[in-house]
């Protein structure tokens, strides 16, 4: 079946724009995250949905970052006043459930530069 | 959070053995994961072992874990030139138990 899409997968702003970053998780998964992969760096964990609420957001750099995910399905990474600090792979990630049992499986990411 | 070190760079030749070393710091682990990264593509979860094991082998990928050291390795017997690619050792959160953390990454170069 179908994997975690994401797109777009490249996007150029200027900083100071505000972006949208989409995730479409595998159909039936109800937990999704997102992460945030600098160069040369690991993901790092940034928010985390069990159904359309964020039962935790701990990972948020701070509060220019923001996610939705209104039906429970797709969500919305929104990033405003974007700065050159924020450039980055944002991947995101779905399981069937939450918890330790619980594959996570990737999306491509968006490659996103802030100029 | 916890801390998950991987040495950066490997590199070996072509039908010879890999070896990727991670150690991590939280304790409570279940679950314990590998990752391939290629290069411009997503993350591919390879394996993965639970604690109560030390070893889980799946075909030719062995993973061995030592609870005591908190020492988790991944083997890749007859390496091949696919198999270079960033490799990335992941643990859960022990606050959360869903959101991974991540070494930096190992990157295996093959070479013929």
């Amino acid at each position: 079946g179908a994997g975690v899409s994401q797109t777009p997968s490249n996007k150029v702003t200027e900083k100071g724009k505000y972006v949208e970053l989409r995730c479409d998780p595998i159909s039936g998964h109800t937990a999704l995250y997102w992460y945030r992969q600098s160069l040369g760096q690991g993901p790092e964990f940034l928010i985390y949905f069990q159904g359309t609420g964020a039962a935790d957001d701990s990972g948020l750099p701070n509060d220019r970052f923001f996610a939705v995910r209104p039906e429970g399905s797709v969500s919305t990474l929104k990033i405003q006043r974007t700065e050159r600090g924020d450039s980055a792979v944002y991947l995101c990630a779905s399981s069937l459930g939450s918890g330790r049992a619980y594959e996570q499986y990737f999306g491509p990411g968006t490659r996103l530069t802030v100029t | 959070g916890e801390d998950v070190e991987q040495s950066l760079f490997l590199s070996v030749r072509e039908g010879d053995s890999s070896v990727i070393n991670c150690t991590y710091t939280d304790s409570s682990s279940t679950y314990l994961y590998w990752y391939k990264q290629e290069p411009g593509a997503g993350l591919q979860l390879l394996t993965y072992i639970f604690s109560n094991m030390d070893m889980k082998q799946d075909q030719r990928l062995t993973v061995l874990l030592n609870k005591k050291d908190k020492h988790l390795s991944l083997r890749i017997a007859d390496t091949q030139t696919g198999d270079s690619a960033i490799y990335f050792c992941a643990v859960p959160n022990s606050n959360s138990g869903y959101a991974l953390n991540f070494g930096k990454g190992t990157s295996l170069l093959v070479t013929p």
